[in-house]
């Protein structure tokens, strides 16, 4: 059952904390996203990877990291720097190469206080 | 002018309705145009993917894409309360790899039994 994972749904967290997002897929696509939503908001993104061990910035990526060790993977990295880290948080992946849509998870759901 | 407008709603109709959502943009590049749909705390999934203009039907759902006018509706039949959810347009010049998707804000719709 081929599908993209994220864990943790919930997560809590203090301010100053970094904290990693775990994003999984098994559905063999070669690129990989993360989104930040924020109530009434679109969908911006924040970084995005189109192979192992590479990655580019999109529209929002200060206060981020991410690493692509294995394709299959994507973690984020919400550090100390993003000033607002509050937000539902989305990881997708798409194939490469051809018209493909995105294929998300279920999302989670970041709070620092 | 933002890229993407979506009217943010909420909307309300009662079960049985049609139902018509729209999005305007301004890129004329843009040639793949995406509807997503989006339950509460939940990932968004893709409901339809369209290339240029024209229309394209899926049961009870048909997307629109107008072109000239930059105007793209997705248009639901029979609605049903399993339908409530926030719906999102997305679009791209390119199919949405590289990280180019441009989404709008999401429309809230529910629907009454």
């Amino acid at each position: 059952d081929g599908g993209i994972t994220q864990s943790p749904k919930y997560l809590f967290r203090k301010e100053g904390q970094n904290v990693t997002l775990s994003c999984e897929q098994n559905l063999n696509h070669d690129a990989m996203y993360w989104y930040r939503q924020d109530p009434g908001q679109g969908l911006r993104l924040i970084y995005y990877s189109q192979i192992v061990n590479d990655f580019q910035k999109g529209d929002i990526a200060e206060g981020y990291s991410v690493s692509r060790e294995k394709k299959e993977s994507f973690p984020l990295t919400v550090t100390s720097a993003q000033k607002n880290p509050t937000a539902f948080y989305h990881c997708a992946c798409s194939m490469e190469g051809v018209v493909s849509p995105l294929h998300f998870g279920n999302g989670t759901r970041l709070t620092v206080t | 002018q933002k890229e993407v407008e979506q009217d943010p709603g909420p909307l309300s109709v009662p079960e049985g309705a049609i139902v018509s959502l729209n999005c305007t943009y301004s890129n004329s590049a843009f040639q793949y145009f995406m509807w997503y749909r989006q339950y509460s705390r939940k990932g968004p999934e893709l409901l339809m993917y369209t290339y240029s203009s024209g229309n394209k039907e899926d049961g009870r759902f048909t997307a629109q894409v107008d072109k000239s006018s930059k105007y793209i509706s997705l248009f639901i039949r029979d609605s049903q309360p399993s339908d409530s959810a926030t719906y999102l347009c997305a679009m791209s010049d390119n199919g949405g790899s590289q990280g180019n998707l441009i989404f709008g804000k999401g429309t809230k719709l529910s629907v009454k039994p």
